[in-house]
């Protein structure tokens, strides 16, 4: 079965400096996104993705963040000047069939 | 500012009963509605949707939606101890014109299936 996967699975970093995460959303989903949960904490949306550019974003994703889909296949979330509350399970999801998501298996980003 | 709620539990089911999981929504305006299984440590995991009043049955799993309430729900039939989880509630408003792409979730209600 087809699956979405993130690499890597656990990111240490020092604060301040820049990350990041990689996805590798199904291969003929259109819709991609990143979410984030903090240690015990609900899952928060971040932002979705669509047709090269941002569809919609959350008051978290402020300009720290930014998305990219460098080349039709990969789906990247860059965190610059990490702070140590990025610290969180960062998910990426995908789906052809909008609002449900598949999220992939996530990564652990520890800030230092 | 949509909120989601559940509560957290720990809901302790014998196993083979039926489990009763209940989650309210804030904004009116919802309209696809979610329920993820997340084990410890792991990602939200796709169980159900629905989009419509009433129930929807699938395998051990039904949802119920009761849009007048801002209610909705999912049974487990003949719980087993794999199904031993957080069950997250999620919602969505993008079918109501113009709506937003991302989930909002609750924080979930931890499942324990006793043997």
């Amino acid at each position: 079965e087809p699956e979405v996967t993130q690499t890597p699975s656990h990111q240490v970093t020092q604060m301040g400096q820049e990350v990041i995460l990689r996805c590798v959303p199904i291969s003929n989903h259109l819709y991609f996104y990143w979410y984030r949960q903090i240690l015990g904490q609900k899952v928060e949306f971040l932002v979705s993705f669509y047709n090269n550019e941002i569809s919609e974003k959350s008051e978290i994703f402020d300009d720290q963040f930014s998305v990219e889909r460098p080349d039709g296949s990969n789906f990247t979330l860059k965190i610059r000047s990490t702070k140590l509350e990025d610290s969180a399970m960062y998910f990426c999801a995908s789906n052809l069939d909008r609002p449900k998501a598949f999220f992939g298996q996530g990564t652990r980003l520890t800030v230092v | 500012q949509k909120e989601v709620e559940q509560n957290s539990g720990p809901l302790s089911v014998p196993e083979g009963a039926i489990a009763s999981l209940n989650c309210t929504y804030s904004d009116r305006v919802s309209q696809s509605f979610f329920w993820y299984r997340q084990y410890s440590g792991k990602s939200p995991e796709l169980i159900m949707s629905i989009y419509s009043n009433g129930d929807k049955e699938d395998g051990r799993f039904t949802a119920q939606l009761n849009k007048a309430s801002q209610y909705v729900s999912l049974l487990i039939r003949d719980s087993q101890p794999s199904d031993s989880a957080t069950y997250l509630c999620a919602v969505n408003d993008l079918y109501s014109g113009g709506g937003a792409d991302g989930l909002t979730f609750g924080k979930g209600t931890h499942l324990i299936i006793q043997p």
